[in-house]
């Protein structure tokens, strides 16, 4: 168990619906990643969070938005999902920015 | 910019079998780290190992060895006497320590298959 959690586990929604994913960090880490692995894309990187404030972005759609609540736990929010955003989301945190990252078990989304 | 390249796409060894698994990076930054993770079956990403640049000093846990050479920008993963529960994917992954402290995301590579079969 890496002490990240995320919920829920499976997802699965319409297009051009909303979701939102829920990331807990393990205790103590103020840094949260969201990362995206689909199978043609491998894993890319959305967006980071550091005690609150945004970090650094990747590759993240406009879409998609992000943010970390001021008790660490951060959401991402999917709008206007397509068939293309079936992925499987990863959140991770970390202690600082160059250790590792501890990965939560995904949610896997599926839009039909 | 950062950059992993895991040429190796899918491996199929017979259980007890020896297995390397390739690893190049690329980075301009003088100080990085790199790690290698595993993806089961069941999806979730388990952290293996953490490297920093300035300790080239080979590792070994268990059956797991990494061999990080700087002269070839390549951080090599051996799995000795292979057993079929290491059947996974293996990802590489590249952070750069910038000068101001901060560093960059996490980058990984392609991932690698293995298959090892009773």
């Amino acid at each position: 168990d890496s002490g990240v959690t995320q919920t829920p586990k499976h997802l699965i929604t319409a297009t051009g619906q909303r979701v939102t994913l829920r990331c807990s960090p393990r205790s103590g880490d103020l840094s949260v990643y969201w990362y995206q692995q689909s199978l043609d894309q491998g894993l890319q990187f959305l967006i980071q969070y550091y005690n609150g404030e945004e970090r650094a972005k990747g590759n993240i759609l406009e879409r998609f938005s992000a943010q970390q609540f001021p008790d660490l736990h951060s959401e991402l929010n999917l709008s206007s999902l397509e068939l293309g955003d079936s992925a499987l989301y990863f959140c991770a945190s970390s202690e600082q920015g160059n250790t590792e990252a501890f990965f939560g078990q995904g949610t896997r989304l599926t839009v039909v | 910019a950062q950059k992993v390249t895991q040429a190796q796409t899918e491996i199929s060894v017979v259980e007890k079998e020896d297995v390397t698994l390739d690893c190049v990076y690329e980075t301009r930054d003088t100080t990085y780290y790199l790690f290698w993770y595993k993806q089961p079956p069941s999806g979730e990403l388990v952290f293996l190992i953490r490297r920093n640049s300035f300790d080239e000093q080979n590792e070994i846990s268990g059956r797991y060895s990494w061999n990080f050479q700087k002269s070839t920008s390549s951080f090599n993963f051996t799995i000795t006497a292979s057993q079929v529960v290491d059947s996974a994917v293996y990802f590489c992954a590249l952070r750069a320590r910038l000068s101001s402290g901060s560093a960059r995301q996490l980058t990984f590579g392609s991932g690698t298959q293995l298959t090892v079969l009773p």
